[in-house]
C-alpha cells in the first residue's frame, strides 16, 4: 500500500541554520511528490512539487527538495531558515491514478528560534 | 485571483444539530475535497468529487455527506453533529491535470458542544 512518513514530528533549529526534513515514501510506481507549509491558523500552501525530471526542485521562499527514487525520499531543504520559517510541514504522494486523491504524512513542525 | 474560500470561518453547533459547512473555488478545478485535521492525525480525507453532480467516500465518510452542485461549489454536510467531530474542516480544489496538486481552502473551525 502506498504512504508517506515523516520520521520527525517536531525540528527544532536556530535562526539562519541550515534545514533538512525528511519525507519517505512507499509506492512501487512513479511517484508525484508534494510539498506543503501550513502556518498557525492558516489553510496549506504548496511549497513545491516534483513531477519528473531533476530530482531537485525549487520551490517558494527558497526552499528546495530532492527526489531520490533508490531511497524513496524526497527532503525538503534550505540553507538558511528564518524565524518565520516556523510552521508545520507536510509531505504528500499522488499516484496519479484514477482516485486522483493524495496521500499525506503527519507533519513535521518546525520551531526556528531566534 | 483564483482561490478557495470556506464559510464560515468559525462555527459553534449543538449535538444533534444539523452543520453545513461551503466551499467555493474559482481555479476551474475538476476536482474538490473535504478534509479534517486534528492534532496527531494529519488530513484525513472524508469526501471528495470529480465534478458537478459527483461525489465519492474518502478515508473517513462516517457522520458526513457531501453535495457538488456546481464546478465551483462543495458543500459538507453533518446530519447530526457530534462532539467527536469538532475539529478543523480544509476545502480544496484539485488540478488533476497537474498530477492532482490542491490548493487549499482557510479552514472551517467547528465546535460541536
Amino acid at each position: 500500500a502506498q504512504s508517506v512518513t515523516q520520521p520527525d514530528a517536531r525540528v527544532t533549529v536556530s535562526e539562519g541554520a541550515s534545514l533538512q526534513l525528511r519525507c519517505k515514501y512507499s509506492y512501487s510506481a512513479t511517484p508525484y511528490l508534494f510539498w506543503y507549509v501550513q502556518y498557525p491558523r492558516q489553510g496549506l500552501q504548496l511549497l513545491l512539487k516534483y513531477y519528473s525530471g531533476d530530482p531537485v526542485v525549487q520551490g517558494v521562499n527558497s526552499f528546495e527538495a530532492e527526489f531520490s527514487k533508490s531511497n524513496s525520499s524526497f527532503h525538503l531543504q534550505k540553507a538558511s531558515v528564518h524565524w518565520s520559517d516556523s510552521a508545520v510541514y507536510f509531505c504528500a504522494l499522488s499516484t496519479a491514478g484514477d482516485n486522483s486523491k493524495l496521500i499525506w504524512g503527519l507533519g513535521t513542525s518546525l520551531v526556528v528560534n531566534p | 485571483e483564483a482561490a478557495v474560500t470556506q464559510s464560515p470561518r468559525n462555527k459553534v453547533a449543538v449535538t444533534g444539530g444539523k452543520v453545513t459547512l461551503s466551499c467555493n473555488q474559482t481555479n476551474n478545478h475538476n476536482n474538490m475535497y473535504w478534509y479534517r485535521q486534528d492534532t496527531g492525525h494529519g488530513l484525513r480525507l472524508i469526501h471528495y468529487s470529480y465534478g458537478a453532480g459527483s461525489t465519492e467516500k474518502g478515508d473517513i465518510p462516517d457522520g458526513y455527506k457531501a453535495s457538488r452542485p456546481s464546478q465551483e461549489n462543495f458543500s459538507l454536510i453533518l446530519e447530526l453533529a457530534t462532539p467527536s467531530q469538532t475539529s478543523v474542516y480544509f476545502c480544496a480544489s484539485g488540478d488533476a491535470a497537474r498530477f492532482d496538486t490542491q490548493y487549499f481552502g482557510p479552514g472551517t473551525r467547528l465546535l460541536v458542544l
